[in-house]
């Protein structure tokens, strides 16, 4: 299994620009998440899914928006980019999402915003 | 506004001595708790979890649980280099949907 694989790893984006984060997972996970980590800091959770076609906010959801239309699948879409967005993307995902479950991280996508 | 609270170190410790790490956290309801340890640039991975309160070993690893305290602790015995990292404390909400991480503590073992 290849666990959650995130493309791409860098990308420079310029204020204004819209792109979208690729997340995939292989465990047949159903809770998938959405975290940014600034520079010495923790992660923050942007959104999650429980599930495909069910989303919900995060601490953070300002300025993204996700879909999830097949259980592998989990794409984080940034409009209009804007500086503030420049951080470490991570993707992570649990089997049942409860209490006592595991989050399994991808690689991460490294963002600029200039 | 829930939190989850960590010293950001550096905590520097000596090959072969006991790091110890810490963490406390706001919500009373929580009730699985979470050591993840990331190298630079990369990832977090899981190292330990823990439910009940008490200790819980696994390796050179130790976590232990006070929920009355509100207290998270991550001990590691006979620290190597290749433990120097930021360790993250992680926390379920009430609602078992999303971990609640701290700032990490950046710890540095030297050979």
């Amino acid at each position: 299994n290849a666990g959650v694989t995130q493309t791409p790893k860098f990308r420079i984006l310029k204020i204004g620009q819209s792109m979208t984060l690729q997340c995939t997972q292989d465990m047949n996970h159903n809770y998938m998440y959405w975290y940014r980590q600034d520079p010495g800091m923790g992660l923050k959770l942007i959104y999650y899914s429980v599930g495909a076609g069910i989303t919900d906010k995060g601490e953070v959801p300002n300025g993204y928006n996700v879909s999830r239309s097949t259980t592998e699948d989990f794409p984080l879409r940034l409009e209009l980019a804007a500086p503030s967005q420049t951080s470490v993307y991570f993707c992570a995902s649990s089997y049942v999402g409860g209490i006592g479950d595991t989050q399994y991280f991808g690689p991460g996508t490294r963002l600029t915003v200039l | 506004q829930k939190e989850v609270e960590q010293n950001s170190g550096p905590l520097s410790v000596p090959e072969g001595a006991i790091a110890s790490l810490n963490c406390t956290y706001s919500d009373r309801g929580s009730q699985s708790f979470f050591w993840y340890r990331q190298y630079s640039g990369k990832s977090p991975e899981l190292i330990m979890s823990i439910y009940s309160n008490g200790d819980k070993e696994d390796g050179r690893f130790t976590a232990q649980l006070n929920k009355a305290s509100q207290y998270v602790s991550l001990l590691i015995r006979d620290s190597q280099p290749s433990d120097s990292a930021t360790y993250l404390c992680a926390v379920n909400d009430q609602a078992g949907t999303a971990l609640i991480f701290g700032k990490g503590t950046t710890l540095s073992v030297s050979s």
